[in-house]
């Protein structure tokens, strides 16, 4: 979905590197994502927000951290990569429908990142 | 959330219907049908999702049966870029708000 953006959208780097990855969106929504896809298995979520005052561990969160910049941006960091950390990592926004009772996530196109 | 079934694997013949089907038999009343697909590698796309009625955009029909235990996602005229494999998830909003995807169903289009 053009309307969210990732940079880089390839990354190699080394073990102990910090690397930051971005995320963009032009949907106008509050709530974004960032999850990890690992070769032949599902998502994963590192970390949601739901606003820019607000910051949400997901199910896998230890290595990694976010930042909130702007309602539209949305960065994810590795302190200190390490090779398992090698994944394809995607950035969600949602917008709830239905009065709240749910919502629905947009996806952006991902960043494959290896570390070696 | 609810547990789905899926098959595998289908194959489609290019510009005939294709009928993908997903089993949720936990469903509650409160949780939604959603439809998600991923092309290889790429960001998983939305499709549709309903509660209990039929639904219809301009990518698919969602089909859920009346005791909401099954549901089909139909792609009317399917072509070559609908390769790609099809998630059904049926979630409620919570504060977690993750998406689990199971294994999902690839169908294959063919010339």
């Amino acid at each position: 979905d053009a309307d969210v953006t990732q940079t880089p959208r390839n990354r190699i780097t080394k073990t102990g590197k910090r690397i930051m990855l971005e995320c963009s969106q032009t949907k106008g929504h509050d709530r974004m994502y960032w999850y990890r896809q690992d070769p032949g298995l599902g998502l994963r979520l590192i970390y949601y927000s739901f606003d820019v005052k607000d910051i949400n561990k997901g199910e896998i969160s230890d290595g990694y951290s976010v930042s909130r910049q702007a309602q539209a941006k949305f960065s994810l960091s590795l302190e200190s990569a390490i090779p398992n950390q090698t994944a394809l990592y995607f950035c969600a926004t949602s917008d709830p429908v239905a009065g709240g009772l749910t919502d629905t996530q947009y996806f952006g196109p991902g960043t494959r990142l290896t570390v070696l | 959330d609810a547990k789905t079934t899926q098959p595998t694997s289908m194959d489609c013949a290019e510009g005939r219907a294709a009928n993908l089907p997903c089993n949720h038999s936990t469903i509650s009343g409160n949780e939604y049908v959603y439809w998600y697909r991923q092309i290889h590698s790429q960001g998983p796309q939305y499709i549709i999702h309903g509660l209990k009625n039929n639904e219809t955009n301009e990518m698919a029909s969602l089909i859920i049966t009346e005791d909401r235990k099954s549901s089909t996602l139909i792609l009317p005229h399917a072509t070559l870029r609908d390769t790609a494999v099809y998630y059904c998830i049926v979630r409620v909003y919570n504060a977690g708000n993750m998406l689990t995807f199971g294994g999902g169903t690839r169908l294959m289009v063919k010339p």
